[in-house]
């Protein structure tokens, strides 16, 4: 069954550091790829997606992921955090073409940033 | 900008009753979700609702549950004889297509409601 592991479950850091978070899927097909993050009180928003393409996608709000197929990844990163980014990030794929869009996420990592 | 909003923020009940969660999705959307997550654990997909039917679900989603559509604006996830297992926060989610289907949408989620089973 696919799968898709968040190796952090907390990430504290200070304003202005910079973020990696990773996440590896299990499956061996082609795969679409997200990144959810969830402010504090608020529901589940789309960072950014890999379909088909560039590798290397840019999100919202300053954030990007890069997916290696090779290595069954797909890590998040922003260069420089800010507190406003305190959140829960989560993972989340859907196998393409087969199931019915159903996504299936990663347990997620709570981030946590100092000002 | 349009939204998924999902009533009530939280729900307390009795192990045994029944309880209806409820979901306004995107108006133009055509594919509805239920996922939950119990405290500390993943999101979980539980099922799919597609032009009134059931077009997927997850081996969680047994008999105890039901989804339906009763007008042209809800989508409800009923959970009848609650456990005490069950408490989670439940996420409705609403997408034109299929999320990472040909269109490429993505689904749009909901605030969650939090059920809380004692």
């Amino acid at each position: 069954a696919q799968s898709v592991s968040q190796h952090n479950h907390h990430v504290i850091l200070s304003e202005a550091a910079s973020l990696e978070l990773g996440c590896n899927y299990s499956y061996g097909g082609t795969v679409n790829l997200f990144w959810y993050v969830q402010y504090p009180g608020q529901h589940l928003q789309l960072l950014l997606k890999y379909f088909s393409g560039d590798p290397l996608v840019k999100g919202i709000k300053g954030f990007e992921a890069e997916f290696i197929k090779s290595k069954f990844s797909f890590n998040l990163r922003k260069p420089s955090v800010q507190w406003s980014d305190t959140a829960e990030y989560f993972c989340a794929v859907t196998v393409y073409g087969g199931s019915q869009g159903n996504l299936i996420f990663g347990k997620g990592t709570k981030l946590s940033v100092k000002p | 900008e349009p939204e998924v909003t999902q009533t009530p923020s939280h729900q307390v009940t009795q192990m045994g009753q029944e309880v209806i969660l409820r979901c306004v999705p995107i108006s133009n959307h055509l594919y509805f979700y239920w996922y939950r997550q119990i405290l500390g654990q993943k999101v979980e997909f539980l099922v799919s609702f597609y032009n009134n039917e059931i077009s997927e679900k997850s081996e969680i989603f047994d008999d105890q549950f039901s989804v339906e559509r009763p007008d042209g604006s809800n989508f409800t996830l009923k959970i009848r004889s609650t456990k005490l297992e069950d408490s989670a926060m439940y996420f409705c989610a609403s997408s034109e297509a299929l999320p990472g289907g040909v269109l490429n949408t993505e689904a749009f989620f909901g605030q969650g409601t939090r059920l809380t089973v004692v």
